[in-house]
């Protein structure tokens, strides 16, 4: 069984650019979410994507936007790049959508965005 | 507003020796609780968690974790510690929007 992986691994980018994050789920889940952890800070969601359609939406603007396959696996992509932006970005897989609170979400070792 | 707080930042415990460590949660229905812990370069990896029935969960590597409501809390547990648990732990819940809301973490550093 293939876990849930994504790259690239560190990404260096500059204020005002354009980022694209990949996220490949693990086997069989038809969910993917992605969150954002700041340095010393638990995580934060992003959105959740479910069968290729945006399932719910934390607290980011716009800018923020994602994409998920039919193999499911998925893109985060994030526009016009602030400082604050640099962070841990994890995705994370599941075999169901909303409505299964005792599905686990198993995530991926995350990319580490700096951005200049 | 629905939160997640552990108030240790970072806990200090010798090999072999007990361990405690806490979270509480600001949350009105009956909450869904998960410790996940976080080692360098490595993804989140759930250790527990808890949806209903007895109290006390059971997890991975030895933790075992508390849902106590009249004190809104969900303490992780491990009797004795290996270096290998040195690693960051985070308490989280699940709202109303399926969505995980997560505490800030506690660092667990291991002294020989």
């Amino acid at each position: 069984e293939t876990g849930v992986t994504q790259s690239p691994t560190h990404l260096i980018k500059t204020r005002g650019q354009q980022v694209t994050l990949r996220c490949s789920s693990q086997s069989g889940h038809n969910t993917v979410s992605w969150y954002q952890q700041a340095l010393g800070q638990g995580p934060q969601f992003i959105f959740q994507y479910y069968r290729e359609e945006e399932n719910g939406r934390g607290n980011f603007p716009p800018r923020f936007s994602g994409l998920q396959f039919p193999n499911y696996s998925s893109e985060l992509n994030v526009n016009a790049l602030e400082l604050d932006d640099s962070a841990l970005y994890l995705c994370a897989s599941s075999s169901t959508g909303r409505g299964d609170f005792q599905e686990t979400q198993y995530f991926g070792p995350g990319t580490r965005l700096l951005v200049l | 507003a629905q939160s997640v707080t552990q108030p240790d930042i970072h806990i200090t415990v010798s090999e072999g020796a007990s361990l405690e460590l806490r979270c509480n949660y600001s949350y009105g229905a009956t909450p869904y609780l998960f410790w996940y812990v976080q080692s360098p370069g490595q993804g989140l990896q759930l250790l527990l968690k808890y949806f209903s029935g007895d109290t006390l969960v059971q997890g991975i590597k030895g933790f075992e974790a508390e849902f106590k409501r009249s004190q809104s809390s969900f303490n992780l547990r491990k009797p004795s510690v290996h270096w290998s648990d040195a690693a960051e732990y985070f308490c989280a819940y699940m709202d109303s929007n399926y969505q995980l809301i997560w505490g800030a973490g506690t660092k667990l550093i291991i002294k020989p």
